[in-house]
């Protein structure tokens, strides 16, 4: 079993939807996550580090649930440009980036 | 913008060819990382560096290896560059006091004749 794992997608939408992935992690080690975002053929770009308490960053909201080891992202009103694989990652601590294996996102017009 | 570059961005070359790959960063980040990844598939971690002298293997396993002499340069090796080695190589830096982000260069596509 992957230490970190997501939905498979890919995701088709309408622009304007929401969209929530899912992602759980087995290693309750695990300190810190992150969601990031990747382009085709291009590298792995910061969304957003995710809390304990939960953050939003404009459209974008992630969700932590350390006792059900699940992360999560809604993206609102999506755009065009919003499509790319998005990237669920774990850091344990003194250790190394554990990246699932992402899910991918269209958003059609 | 992160600091962190790759050279080449591109290189195609033959079986057999010994070839650098390089990585540079300007951030002074002590850890930095190499993963390799095929099209439309998960990163892999290849090799990673807590800081100067210090070299580890990654999950994956490579015929690659690494060295790291100064903090801003994580170069790597291919001794004999084979097909199957054909890739996306992905170089990265983190800073524990930035939260750990991790910073990614543009990487560099291989392809090996």
């Amino acid at each position: 079993r992957k230490e970190v794992e997501q939905d498979p997608g890919p995701f088709n939408v309408p622009e304007g939807a929401t969209v929530a992935f899912n992602c759980t992690y087995s290693n309750s080690a695990s300190q810190s996550f992150f969601w990031y975002r990747q382009d085709c053929r291009k590298e792995p770009k910061l969304l957003m580090s995710v809390y304990s308490s939960g953050n939003e960053d404009g459209r974008f909201t992630a969700q932590l649930n350390r006792a059900s080891q699940y992360i999560s992202l809604l993206i609102r009103d999506s755009k065009l440009s919003d499509s790319a694989t998005y990237l669920c990652v774990g850091l344990n601590y003194g250790q190394n980036f554990v990246f699932g294996p992402g899910t991918r996102l269209s958003v059609l017009p | 913008e992160a600091d962190i570059y790759q050279t080449p961005r591109y290189l195609v070359i033959g079986t057999g060819k010994k070839i650098t790959l390089e990585c540079s960063q300007t951030m002074g980040h002590d850890k930095m990382y190499w993963y390799q990844q095929d099209p439309g598939m998960e990163l892999h971690l290849i090799h990673y560096s807590y800081g100067v002298n210090s070299t580890e293997k990654g999950d994956l396993s490579s015929e690659s290896t690494v060295s790291r002499i100064r903090t801003e340069h994580f170069p790597l090796t291919l001794e004999s560059a084979r097909p199957s080695h054909t890739s996306q190589y992905l170089c990265a830096s983190s800073d524990p006091l930035s939260a750990d982000t991790q910073y990614f260069g543009p990487g560099t596509r291989l392809t090996v004749l």
